[in-house]
């Protein structure tokens, strides 16, 4: 069973610029959850996706958005970027069924010069 | 909102001995915890979880503890290898609407 995809593995953009982040979840997977861990800091919950739809979101100002596709793959956009952002941005998946544990990709390294 | 808190940012041990990490978190409602390991260059690795209605969940090596009266939860390893040296997140949340994790314990296990 292929695990959850992420791309691109790496990034570098320049204050102001758009960045998206790409995701792809476990087959079957209908939720999707973004994550952002800056250095030192754990991991802050962003974006939730089930079903195509937003199901929560984190104390995160709204140039970070995002969507989930038909297919449950799902996109990250960040705009007008500034240098705190540069972080390791973690996509994770799950079953929306009780007690089932949600599972990462390996991230995307975002630098931001 | 500091919600989950690990409070030991690295821990050492010796092979073979226990390992114990620890989580603490502030919020009553929750009722699923769960702990990740995370190596290097790698996204997190679901390790094991518990609900809120039990104390105890063991899996091999590896343990957790739920003292809901404290809010505090653990995690034992039993006998730590070299291997397993690696950051351990704890994660919380309310009927799964949003999940909540410490900020990591890097476990290092020495042979």
């Amino acid at each position: 069973e292929a695990g959850v995809t992420q791309s691109p593995t790496h990034l570098i953009k320049t204050r102001g610029q758009q960045v998206t982040l790409r995701c792809s979840p476990i087959s079957g997977h209908t939720s999707v959850y973004w994550y952002q861990q800056a250095l030192g800091l754990g991991l802050q919950f962003l974006l939730w996706y089930d079903e195509g739809e937003e199901r929560n979101r984190g104390n995160f100002p709204p140039r970070f958005s995002g969507r989930q596709f038909p297919n449950y793959s799902s996109e990250l956009n960040v705009n007008a970027l500034e240098l705190e952002d540069s972080a390791l941005y973690l996509c994770a998946s799950s079953l929306v069924v009780v007690w089932e544990p949600q599972h990462f990709g390996d991230g995307t390294r975002l630098s931001i010069l | 909102d500091q919600q989950v808190k690990q409070n030991s940012p690295s821990l050492s041990v010796q092979e073979g001995r226990i390992s114990i990490l620890n989580c603490d978190y502030t919020n009553s409602m929750f009722d699923y915890f769960l702990w990740y390991k995370k190596y290097p260059a790698e996204g997190p690795t679901f390790l094991i979880s518990i609900s809120s209605i039990k104390d105890k969940n063991e899996d091999g090596r590896f343990t957790v503890f739920l003292n809901k009266s404290a809010k505090h939860l653990s995690l034992h390893i039993v006998p730590s290898q070299p291997g397993d040296s690696a950051v351990y997140f704890c994660a919380a949340s309310h009927n799964f609407n949003k999940f909540y994790f410490g900020s990591g314990t890097k476990l290092n296990v020495k042979p």
